[in-house]
């Protein structure tokens, strides 16, 4: 089993800046996998990014990237140049042999023009 | 290309009133299928997921069931919803293997009245 924990409900950024979201989890597998989902107003689940725990390289996507600190049971999100369309509640998930997603609280970016 | 099917979009029903959300995924075979709900401005909280048809695991005791008749179809149903039922429920898919991501369906909103 699985716990994240997102202890950012709400975080704000302005346009074309830079920000960071943070996500803790905690699991007991030593194969699993992370992901960082969005869901902007119209509420659909929309993937981000993924990371391989056993992948050292943090995983980008464009404007995305991760930090991913795995002796410290940390998987942070970067999105640089924000842009309005990020704005979002943004989800930290964590999977592992039960292939189930164990989702943190979710933060709410809002881009502020 | 893959899709998920959810509907209905949008629900209100009475207390004590039967329940069934049904979600079908398309240009996939063998599916893994997931039930997740979404509290107001919470996270989300997986209730069922299936391997096979037939295969139901539950997550949480609750006032719900699931039923996977077909390889592609999944039904969430209630014999008699209670107020504690309302709120945002989505349905999910993945390819199975380890590290797969989940891709949702546009989720039902649900108030019990």
């Amino acid at each position: 089993a699985q716990t994240v924990t997102q202890s950012q409900p709400e975080m704000s950024v302005q346009e074309a800046e830079t920000v960071t979201l943070s996500c803790t989890y905690d699991t007991s597998e030593s194969d699993y996998y992370l992901f960082w989902y969005k869901q902007p107003p119209s509420r659909q689940m929309i993937l981000v990014i993924r990371q391989e725990a056993y992948k050292q390289q943090n995983a980008t996507e464009n404007r995305f990237s991760v930090n991913f600190q795995k002796a410290a049971k940390s998987f942070s999100l970067k999105i640089s140049d924000s842009q309005l369309g990020d704005a979002a509640m943004y989800f930290c998930a964590c999977s592992g042999s039960a292939r189930q997603l164990t989702f943190g609280s979710g933060t709410q970016l809002t881009v502020l023009p | 290309s893959q899709t998920i099917h959810q509907w209905p979009a949008t629900l209100v029903q009475p207390v004590g009133s039967p329940l069934s959300l049904e979600c079908t995924v398309e240009g996939t075979s063998n599916p893994n299928l997931y039930w997740y709900r979404q509290a107001a401005g919470r996270g989300l909280q997986l209730l069922f997921y299936s391997v096979g048809i037939g295969q139901i695991s539950s997550e949480v005791p609750q006032n719900l069931s699931a039923s996977r008749p077909q390889d592609r179809q999944f039904i969430l149903s209630s014999k008699k919803l209670l107020l504690s039922d309302s709120g945002f429920y989505l349905c999910a898919w993945s390819s199975g293997p380890l590290g797969s991501p989940l891709h949702f369906g546009n989720g039902t909103r649900l108030t019990v009245t």
